[in-house]
């Protein structure tokens, strides 16, 4: 039973620096979607998609950050001009697509500006 | 928007004593959905409340969700080292369950052996 994937699991780079980081839903998974997680909170939400659709992203950060699901299949979320404030966890989860599908996480990228 | 608050912030219990975690919205919930998350690790799902009144038990853990459906509990009897974590409440905000879905702040939950 393959999960949810996601590359790498740590990233360290110099502010001002871009980066990109992959996930790999679960293959019968239609839904896909991205979240930041800061110490002691919880996720907050980014952006999903449906097969290559991307239904929301008016909650992306700023437009230093995009996301793009090209085949319906992985997903990349890419951050431009990276900032000492975008050090977070960043989690990516799938699900089945209608009515109260439970998500299902990655184990996240840990991402620390220097 | 709708908030989600979970009491406690974080809870030190000895193994074998029962516990209560609660989480309350501050609108209608359309779907609550309990997850576990281990330091650096990602959320694993536990269960899924969607009716007024609705109860679940998986092992020793039981969810259950009002009959105003605003406030979910999780009670974990029998407390043991493996339930050690951060729990986390999440909602769909409407019957749109894949857009803006909010979780809440979490519960630390300490097992002492």
């Amino acid at each position: 039973d393959t999960g949810v994937s996601q590359d790498p699991r740590h990233k360290i780079t110099k502010r001002g620096q871009n980066v990109t980081f992959r996930c790999d839903p679960i293959s019968e998974h239609n839904r896909l979607y991205w979240y930041r997680q800061t110490l002691g909170q919880g996720p907050e939400f980014l952006t999903y998609f449906q097969n290559e659709a991307q239904l929301e992203k008016s909650r992306l950060l700023s437009n230093r950050f995009s996301a793009e699901r090209p085949k319906g299949s992985f997903s990349t979320l890419e951050i431009q001009r990276t900032e000492q404030g975008d050090s977070a966890m960043y989690l990516c989860a799938s699900s089945y697509q209608g009515g109260n599908q439970p998500q299902h996480f990655g184990d996240g990228t840990r991402l620390s500006i220097l | 928007s709708q908030e989600l608050e979970q009491s406690p912030q974080s809870l030190i219990v000895q193994e074998g004593k029962n516990l209560t975690i609660n989480c309350t919205s501050s609108k209608t919930l359309y779907g609550l959905y309990w997850y576990k998350q281990k330091y650096g690790e990602g959320l694993i799902f536990l269960m899924m409340l969607q009716k007024g009144g609705e109860e679940k038990s998986h092992e020793k853990i039981t969810a259950k969700l009002d009959e105003k459906k605003q406030q979910s509990s999780l009670h974990i009897t029998a407390s043991q080292p493996s339930h050690a974590g951060i729990y986390l409440c999440g909602a769909a905000p409407d019957d749109n369950y894949g857009q803006n879905f909010v979780f809440g702040p979490g519960t630390r939950l300490s097992v002492l052996p």
